[in-house]
């Protein structure tokens, strides 16, 4: 069975600052992973993917993420963090078999951007 | 180009009553799925529906039933809505590596 782990409930973030954010995640064969960010009441847009290839994705907004088989992990980091990025951020890891593309998220974490 | 379209946005029941959402998309996927959000749980799957004509349950099925009712629409119907299924519903589709998400149904079960 596929899982996802994050570990981070909550990080507090000065504006500027580098953020990372931690995923760890649980498949039998090669992943697709991926990282979404959900603002407050809205939905969720894609921020990066990884499927093969080159370990170091680069995503939208500026984040980029690095896909790590050896410790299972597709950690999150941004260089410079601008208040807009406050929002909570969800892995997910899912796998093609057949047709069948389901997804397995991890319970978040929520990212607060301080002045 | 809408992407998902979800159904309503917002609603509230009473325990014990029956709804549908309702989901269509229009980027003429084969696979769909339900979701639902709860905090510090992430998102979980209920039903999805690799193709036209199959359903499958995923991780919470109970309490729901679906129907693909062609390749456009997948709906997710709670038949007796009890205080545990108020949450964020999500509806997805997806082709490939494509994941498309709607913007999410809120209800609230009193």
């Amino acid at each position: 069975a596929q899982s996802v782990t994050q570990p981070d409930i909550h990080i507090t973030v000065s504006e500027g600052a580098s953020l990372e954010l931690r995923c760890n995640y649980s498949y039998g064969a090669t992943p697709y992973l991926f990282w979404y960010v959900q603002s407050p009441g809205q939905g969720l847009q894609l921020l990066l993917k990884y499927f093969s290839g080159d370990t170091l994705v680069q995503g939208i907004k500026g984040f980029e993420a690095e896909f790590k088989r050896s410790q299972s992990s597709f950690n999150l980091r941004k260089p410079s963090v601008h208040w807009s990025d406050a929002a909570e951020y969800f892995c997910a890891v899912g796998g093609a078999i057949w047709d069948d593309y389901k997804l397995s998220f991890g319970a978040g974490t929520t990212v607060t951007v301080r002045a | 180009n809408a992407g998902v379209t979800q159904t309503p946005k917002f609603q509230v029941l009473k325990t014990g009553q029956s709804m549908t959402l309702q989901c269509a998309q229009d980027m003429n996927h084969n696979s769909m799925y339900w979701y639902r959000q709860d905090p510090g749980m992430g998102l979980r799957l209920i039903y999805y529906s690799a193709s036209e004509g199959t359903t499958d349950k995923g991780e919470v099925p109970n309490g729901y039933n679906v129907s693909r009712l062609n390749k456009r629409e997948f709906s997710l119907r709670l038949e007796s809505a009890a205080p545990s299924q108020t949450s964020v519903y999500f509806c997805a589709s997806s082709e490939t590596r494509g994941y498309t998400f709607g913007s999410g149904t809120r209800l609230t079960v009193v």
